[in-house]
């Protein structure tokens, strides 16, 4: 069975410019969840999708977005990109429907700005 | 609020010996705990899980210990492999409709040959 798959893997972009990454998750997996890692702050929770709602938000500033589709595939959008944002974006799939499963994470986004 | 911390940043342990990594966890409420294994360049990979009405789980060389008293979780690993140089990180969910983990920050293992 094929793992959950982060699009791009590397992506660089400017102050100001905006960015859409893209996750699918494992197959039959409908939980999508999405996390800021970088070496200050660790692993941050941002966003959790299930069945095309969002069910749960971390503490981010509305520049951060998300969506999932009918398919369970997710994207997450961040607009007025700022240098801070440079991190590692994962992504993680469950076959959650309650809070207490273990999530399979991709490879992530490793996203720069400059 | 909810945190979980990790007392040591680093190990270092020589092939074929025992590891314990810790961690420390604030929310009493919490009911749910996984530990993860990250590799350089790599997503966090699963490794072993525990809920609230366990103490101690056993996997493939993989050992997790919940002391709810202290609030305290530990992963055993038997037979350090270099393999298993990693970052370790714990992390916990509150339960709920609370659809998330906390993450520590953290354990670099390091395997000496």
């Amino acid at each position: 069975k094929a793992g959950v798959t982060q699009t791009p893997r590397y992506l660089i972009k400017t102050r100001g410019q905006q960015v859409t990454l893209s996750c699918s998750p494992i197959s039959g997996h409908r939980s999508v969840s999405w996390y800021q890692q970088t070496p200050g702050q660790g692993l941050q929770f941002l966003f959790e999708y299930f069945s095309e709602t969002q069910r749960n938000k971390g503490n981010f500033p509305g520049r951060f977005s998300g969506r999932q589709f009918s398919n369970s595939r997710s994207e997450m959008n961040v607009s007025t990109l700022e240098l801070g944002d440079s991190a590692l974006y994962l992504c993680a799939s469950s076959l959650a429907e309650t809070a207490n499963e273990k999530l399979f994470f991709g490879s992530g986004t490793q996203l720069s700005v400059l | 609020g909810e945190s979980v911390g990790l007392h040591l940043p680093t190990l270092s342990v020589q092939e074929g010996d025992n590891s314990i990594i810790n961690c420390a966890y604030s929310n009493s409420a919490s009911d749910y705990f996984i530990w993860y294994k990250q590799e350089s360049g790599k997503g966090p990979q699963f490794i072993i899980d525990i809920r609230s009405n366990m103490d101690k789980r056993q996997g493939q060389r993989v050992t997790v210990l919940l002391n709810k008293t202290v609030k305290h979780l530990s992963l055993q690993i038997a037979a350090t492999q270099p393999g298993d140089s990693a970052v370790y990180f714990c992390a916990e969910n509150s339960g709920g409709s609370n659809y998330k983990l906390t993450f520590g920050k953290g354990t670099l293992l390091t395997v000496n040959p």
